[in-house]
């Protein structure tokens, strides 16, 4: 089965821009979740969907960052303006059931790079 | 205190070597752990749950100790391959909120 996948893989943009960024789930996962690593610092949950609704949002840093999730299928995040500690990578992850299990592990994307400067 | 603590390292091990990481966490009512592998510049990867009777997968295992509050990670006979940043997590709340640790990073050497 084709993974999570996240597009851009880096992404270079200066300080007030825009950027948006763009996760497909594995076909079939409900559950979809962006996580965020600072350099340096331990990767951070930022929000959860379930199908297209925000389960919990409770990590986004400000209200700066928007995600979305229409029709329940891909997602995107999107970053505006951008400020430099928006910089480091942003995973997207996927797994059909929330409560954490082996047989229902996390699968991540290979997350994008943003750089702001 | 940190939720989940860990000793980013660097481990450096010859190739052969047994090599064990711990994590701490600080939450009591935790009881949902996993090790993810994290290669340089890739996505992490499960792999494996931590059971509280402790578990083997191979040349590793897991086990965890609720009085210390602190889970293991043991890997035996260390292969170049297994060089790569070991994070700790808690899942308790589910992976709505998981909490990951830092990361120890293994070299394995030849």
């Amino acid at each position: 089965e084709a993974g999570v996948t996240q597009f851009p893989s880096h992404s270079v943009i200066e300080k007030g821009q825009t950027v948006t960024l763009r996760c497909d789930p594995i076909s079939g996962h409900d559950n979809l979740y962006w996580y965020r690593r600072v350099m340096g610092k331990e990767i951070k949950f930022l929000l959860h969907f379930v199908k297209e609704s925000k389960q919990d949002e409770s990590g986004m840093p400000n209200n700066r960052f928007l995600a979305e999730r229409t029709g329940g299928t891909y997602s995107t995040l999107k970053v505006q303006p951008a400020e430099l500690e928006d910089s480091g990578v942003y995973f997207c992850a996927s797994s059909q059931e929330a409560t954490s299990s082996y047989n229902s592990p996390l699968h991540f994307g290979n997350g994008t790079r943003l750089t702001v400067t | 205190r940190k939720e989940v603590e860990q000793d980013p390292g660097p481990f450096n091990v010859p190739e052969g070597a047994t090599v064990a990481f711990n994590c701490t966490y600080s939450n009591s009512a935790s009881q949902s752990f996993f090790w993810y592998r994290q290669d340089c510049r890739k996505e992490p990867k499960l792999l494996m749950s931590v059971y509280s009777s402790g578990n083997e997968d191979g040349r590793f295992t897991a086990q965890l100790n609720r009085a210390s509050q602190y889970i293991s990670l043991l890997i035996r006979d260390s292969k170049l391959s297994d060089s790569a940043t070991y994070l700790c997590v808690d899942a308790r709340r589910g992976y709505q909120k998981v909490t990951f640790g830092i990361g120890t990073k293994l070299q394995v050497i030849p």
